[in-house]
Formats: structure tokens, C-alpha cells, sequence
């Protein structure tokens, strides 16, 4: 059973490009979490998806955004990169009816903005 | 606004004793206290999660204990071993949201 996957694994970007992260959960969630963790600190969370709509927002400003997939695949779009952007972007996923918002992670995206 | 504090942030410790890991929040309403385990440059593996009606829960050499009315969660472990080291985070789930505060962590090294 494969568990929470991302893409890419490593990113390079440049100030004012736009980048977009991949996640597919665990098999048999449908809700997926997307956090920010920067270097030595813990994960910031900035929104959860559930049945393709945003469910709960963080205090991230609105040049991050996401979509959920009818197989419950996200995607986090990031817009006019800031060096501040860079690190770890971690997705989560949940089995809302089974277990209510235990959240399993997957790799992370290491994002290096230059 | 809840706040997640996670003492000590950094431990090392010979092999084979037992530790206990420090973990408060601030608003006691909570619904879950789930502990991960990270290593470095790589994504959460989840340890244990501990709902609001629960007061502990372990798995091998690992206890995780919640007191809401002091607004602590302790992670005790038993006979560490230089596998244990990695940076263990703590976070909170208040009732009524979906986004899990984390604290910053805590980072183990256990020596053989």
C-alpha cells in the first residue's frame, strides 16, 4: 500500500516565478493538508482540501493556492516566488470517516528559491 | 491562538537510557495531540496520536501521555538506542478545526 507520495523532490526556482507542488495520499484518504516548514522550525500549516474545496485556511497570503482532484490528488501553486518561500513543503493526508484528521506526510518538496 | 512549546530542543544521551520529551500547548481544547518523528531532510513519520477522551497511548518502546487541564503532552522513551535519533515534533488539533500547530521540536541524539 503505497503512502502519501509527492513531486518533484527538489526544486530550483528563481524571485518572481510561479512553482507547483504535487500530492497524491494514501489510498482510501480524502483529505489532504498542505504545511510550510522552514529550516529548523516546525511545519506552518497553510490549507487542507476536502472534496475539492478549500476547508481551512492558514495565515499564508493568497499567492499560495491549491485544488483537489476528484481522486482526491492536490496540487499547491505558489506565485511571484519570494527567497522567503524557500524550504520544505510537506503535504498531509487523512481517512476523514475512519479515523477523523490523524494526518499521515509524505517526502516533502525541498523548494529553493534563488 | 494556540501555542505548541516543545522542551528541551535539543537532548543527546548515551545509548540505553530512557527519556521523557516535553510538550505544552495553550488552549486546553483540544481534540488531538498526534507526536511525528522527522529525520533530517525528510518528511513526518507519525508515532502516536492521542484523542481528547484519551489520557495515553503506546506502541513498543514508545508512551505518550495527554493532560489537558495542565496543557502537556509528555513522549517517553524506553531504552533509547542511536536509532531513536531524530527531531521529534509534537502538535495539537484544536476542536472545531482542521490544522494541526506544531511545535519547533525537539532534536535527539542518541550516542552508542
Amino acid at each position: 500500500d503505497a503512502g502519501v507520495t509527492q513531486s518533484p523532490t527538489h526544486l530550483i526556482k528563481t524571485r518572481g516565478q510561479q512553482v507547483t507542488l504535487r500530492c497524491s495520499p494514501k489510498s482510501g484518504h480524502d483529505t489532504v493538508s498542505w504545511y510550510q516548514q522552514a529550516l529548523g522550525q516546525g511545519p506552518q500549516f497553510i490549507f487542507q482540501y476536502y472534496e475539492e474545496e478549500e476547508r481551512q485556511r492558514g495565515n499564508f497570503p493568497d499567492r499560495f493556492s491549491g485544488h483537489q482532484f476528484p481522486n482526491y490528488s492536490s496540487e499547491l501553486n505558489v506565485n511571484a516566488l519570494l527567497l522567503g518561500d524557500s524550504a520544505l513543503y510537506l503535504c498531509a493526508s487523512s481517512p476523514y470517516r475512519d479515523n477523523p484528521l490523524e494526518q499521515y506526510f509524505g517526502p516533502g518538496t525541498r523548494l529553493t528559491v534563488t | 491562538k494556540q501555542e505548541v512549546t516543545q522542551i528541551p530542543a535539543a537532548l543527546s544521551v548515551p545509548e540505553g537510557e530512557n527519556l521523557v520529551l516535553n510538550c505544552s500547548f495553550t488552549d486546553s481544547a483540544i481534540y488531538n495531540l498526534q507526536w511525528f518523528r522527522q529525520d533530517p531532510g525528510k518528511g513526518l513519520t507519525s508515532l502516536l496520536l492521542i484523542q481528547s477522551s484519551q489520557r495515553e497511548q503506546t506502541s513498543g518502546r514508545l508512551n505518550a501521555s495527554l493532560d489537558k487541564s495542565s496543557g502537556r503532552s509528555t513522549l517517553y522513551i524506553a531504552a533509547s538506542q542511536p536509532g531513536d535519533s531524530a527531531t521529534y515534533l509534537c502538535a495539537a488539533l484544536r476542536g472545531g478545526t482542521y490544522k494541526y500547530i506544531f511545535g519547533t521540536g525537539t532534536r535527539l541524539k542518541v550516542l552508542a
